[in-house]
């Protein structure tokens, strides 16, 4: 049973424009989200998070936005940029169950410039 | 400067060999990870460990084992039990019930011929 859900396992979009990359959850006891960001051969890299008592963070380019009522959360890159492309990972956290995190299973984005 | 590190970079292995992938931290967490990651996949948990001399299954710990004799270290064996071996394995490690995540390392790239 997943837990974490990225049901787009692509997206592509115009340098420039906004790239938009949701998940979705149906543990309601998750309490933290994070985004990861991947490049082949690499290691994940920690881009962005949200604790579960807010509904907006946004970091420079990046925002990230939960909906708790909808348990869905969504990363908005704006202006994207071909760097951007890799993979991101959605994630999510329950305090109460240790430090373990559920990944979904992760969204290529392809910035065309 | 702290970090996370797997070595080799790349492993090739013939099969039928066991093979160990290394994993050392300086950042002083408590807990280490490993994840496999096959193309186009997600993260699937191998077995991690939250506490030096304890660790856990993860989702597909079949044909692997571990070790967690000291704190800055969680090697890796990939056995010949393990039917399908090739693969990304990503180490990463965290605090204990810490909202940041994870820090993973760069990866090994495991190639069996």
């Amino acid at each position: 049973d997943q837990q974490v859900k990225q049901n787009s396992p692509s997206l592509s979009v115009q340098e420039g424009r906004i790239s938009i990359l949701n998940c979705d959850y149906t543990n309601s006891m998750f309490d933290y989200f994070l985004w990861y960001k991947k490049y082949p051969a690499e290691g994940p890299t920690f881009l962005i998070s949200i604790s579960s008592i807010k509904d907006k963070n946004e970091d420079g380019r990046f925002t990230v936005f939960l909906n708790k009522s909808a348990k869905h959360l969504s990363l908005h890159i704006v202006p994207s940029q071909p760097g951007d492309s890799a993979v991101y990972f959605c994630a999510a956290l329950n305090n109460n169950a240790g430090n373990m995190l559920t990944f979904g299973g992760g969204t290529r984005l392809m910035v065309k410039p | 400067d702290g970090g996370i590190t797997q070595s080799p970079k790349y492993l090739f292995r013939k099969e039928g060999q066991n093979v160990t992938l290394s994993c050392e931290q300086n950042l002083n967490h408590d807990a280490m990870y490993w994840y496999r990651q096959d193309p186009g996949q997600g993260l699937r948990l191998i077995y991690y460990s939250q506490i030096v001399n304890d660790f856990q299954k993860g989702d597909i710990a079949e044909g692997y084992s571990v070790s967690r004799e000291k704190k800055e270290s969680f090697p890796l064996t990939v056995t010949s039990a393990q039917k399908n071996p090739t693969a990304f394995y990503l180490c990463a490690s965290s605090m204990a019930h810490h909202n940041y995540g994870y820090t993973f390392g760069s990866g090994t790239r495991l190639t069996v011929v």
